[in-house]
Order: C-alpha cells, then structure tokens, then sequence
C-alpha cells in the first residue's frame, strides 16, 4: 500500500484481555516505531524496530507490553491483562534509511478497555 | 490569531487570516523539529521540518521559526482555511540507536470561523 495501515482501527477489550495491534510499514522502510496516544495529549514514545531488530524498548510502560516484528516487515504491538489506563490511540510509523527523521504514522489503533 | 502551545491548547482564527502556532522544548540537544497536523480520527502528518542551524524555513503557506536561544519553535500558516482545522504538534527529534525517536508536545487545537 501507499502507507502505513493498522488494523484493527477499534478495539474494546475486557480489563484482563490480551489484545495484539497489528501495522505494516510502507514497503523499504527499515525503522518502525510505535507511539502511544492518550486523550488529548501528544503521542509518547514506546519502542522502535530496525529491521527485525528491537533496539530501543525504553517507553513500553510496563512488562505486559511486548513488541515484534519477526521477519522485518510487519509488526506487532500485544498488550497482556489489559488494565484501563492502557485506553489510548496506538500509533505505527515507519521511516527510510534515506530520511531517518521523516516519519510516516498510520491511522492508529484507538483501544478501549471497559 | 496565536497561541503559546502548552498554557493555550485552542486557538480560533478567521478564515483567510493568518495563524501563528508556538511551541516550546526542552532538550538543548536537539538539531531536528518538526511540525504535525493530526486530523480527527487519523494519525499524525509532516507538516514542516527544520534543522537547528537554520532559523527559518519556508514550505507552502506555512513557515516555521526556530529560536535556539529560548528554546522556541513556531508555525506559521498564511491565509487559513477550513481545512486547516486539526491539531498541531510540534516534535524534537532524539537521537536513539540507529535512528531518531521523536517527542512531542502537547498540541494545539486550530479552530477556523466562517
């Protein structure tokens, strides 16, 4: 496709569910990203891939979140026991080697934890 | 009409007037900002960026400043228009390895009047 997508776009969960949020980068780009967006705020940091390389991990904000992205392409972002502050706007971007700092977002993953 | 990010999240402008967006940051390390629109519903897309040993870059419409001294960042959008009305984001590019992760401010609602 032209850009990133994600999918699902919605997802409400039961507090105790794990959820998996998928996003496919644009085609050639090595660096993905995933940001987490609350409620009126800006989106945060969580973890950056380069190829299937996980090298920054920092903002993942506790041990139920974990990230993948096996063969370099796509990813996916599984939050376990989902508690209610994990209700957010999940963000993908993926960028080029040729413009690191060009990040390019996908539409997000709003998920709702009732 | 202008704003001064953080303290004044909402700015309404004129149709056809010009805005002013501010913006703050923090790290004196950073050499990479850029300016995002997030429409309702959609994830974040380059606006503008500039590199810090520049003051001023010009796209199409809009202008961004960048004043090293205190840390502050504008965007100027000429001639606004409806579709305009988004939330504005400002971003530091940090240094991770390999590549560039971006933290963001708060925002800036632009509401455009008829």
């Amino acid at each position: 496709g032209a850009g990133v997508s994600q999918s699902p776009r919605y997802k409400v969960a039961k507090r105790g569910q794990d959820v998996a949020l998928r996003c496919d980068p644009i085609s050639g780009h090595v660096s993905l990203f995933w940001y987490q967006q609350a409620l009126g705020q800006g989106p945060e940091f969580l973890t950056y891939f380069q190829n299937e390389a996980q090298l920054d991990k920092s903002g993942l904000p506790s041990d139920r979140f974990f990230a993948e992205r096996p063969e370099g392409s796509v990813s996916t972002l599984k939050i376990q026991r989902t508690q209610q502050e994990d209700s957010a706007v999940y963000l993908c971007a993926s960028s080029s080697p040729s413009h690191p700092g060009e990040q390019y977002f996908g539409p997000g993953t709003r998920l709702t934890v009732t | 009409g202008e704003s001064v990010g953080l303290h004044l999240p909402t700015l309404s402008v004129q149709e056809g007037d010009n805005s002013i967006i501010n913006c703050a940051y923090s790290n004196s390390a950073s050499d990479y900002f850029i300016w995002y629109k997030q429409e309702s519903g959609k994830g974040p897309q380059f606006i503008i960026d500039i590199r810090s040993n520049m003051d001023k870059r010009q796209g199409q419409r809009v202008t961004v400043l960048l004043n090293k001294t205190v840390k502050h960042l504008s965007l100027q959008i000429a001639a606004t228009q409806p579709g305009d009305s988004a939330v504005y984001f400002c971003a530091e590019n940090i240094p991770i390895q390999g590549a560039q992760k971006l933290v963001f401010g708060q925002g800036t609602r632009l509401t455009i009047n008829p």
